[in-house]
């Protein structure tokens, strides 16, 4: 069916590095963007970018430029988010989703969430 | 930047209509999206584009754009309505969202 799944739980020490896993299946990876979208304990939604998964580009919030990495593999039709130099407060759940058809974007499929510990 | 403002909290009898405003300036120039997402789960897109409901959302819930607000209007509200909702735009490239609405069944 038509999912993404997510890799699972991490614990990192500040500092360090966290790259987590985003498999879509059921669709044509590269027609639909995806976004990565993470939430803070107790916290709402906050956007960190975009990876177009056919050509590879990239745009990310502007907050996290410099710290953050989104790359594809079209052969297994998986999206990579990598989050540099972690925080206590970059602790949270990591949503990858997909981008929908439209002019503006929203987000029509969301993955199971990946939780993200940064703690020493 | 842009921002998005909700009300932290909103009650509704079952069976009654509730709405969740979401303001944010000219948003009525935007598309306005909203998202459901129950405690331990993943938002859930309930209506796109102003107004659209996806595939398999209930016709109970509803949406306009205009001015300043956005609104979500849940019709004969259920307890399974329960969860938190957030408003979402798009504007110069980058994604903003509200900072969500907890929605109360009682």
């Amino acid at each position: 069916q038509v999912q993404l799944v997510q890799s699972g739980s991490e614990v990192k020490r500040p500092g360090a590095s966290v790259k987590i896993s985003c498999k879509a299946s059921g669709y044509s990876f590269t027609t639909y963007k995806i976004h990565w979208v993470r939430q803070a304990p107790g916290q709402g939604l906050e956007w960190m970018g975009i990876i177009d998964p056919g050509s590879g580009d990239t745009f990310f919030a502007l907050k996290l430029r410099g710290r953050v990495t989104m790359t594809r593999d079209t052969s297994t039709s998986t999206v990579y988010m990598e989050l540099r130099s972690l925080r206590s407060e970059d602790t949270a759940v990591y949503y990858c989703t997909r981008g929908g058809l439209g002019i503006e974007w929203y987000f029509d499929l969301w993955g199971r969430g990946t939780l993200v510990t940064v703690s020493s | 930047s842009y921002e998005l403002t909700q009300p932290p909290s909103v009650s509704v009898s079952p069976g009654q209509t509730g709405s969740i405003t979401c303001s944010g300036d000219k948003l009525g120039d935007k598309y306005a999206n909203w998202y459901q997402q129950k405690p331990g789960q993943s938002p859930v897109l309930v209506i796109y584009e102003d107004k659209k409901r996806p595939s398999g959302i209930p016709e109970r819930f509803s949406a306009f754009n205009s001015g300043n607000t956005a609104t979500l209007t849940i019709s004969g509200t259920q307890a399974m309505d329960e969860a938190d909702y957030y408003c979402q735009a798009w504007d110069s490239n980058t994604v903003i969202f509200g900072g969500g609405t907890k929605l109360t069944v009682l």
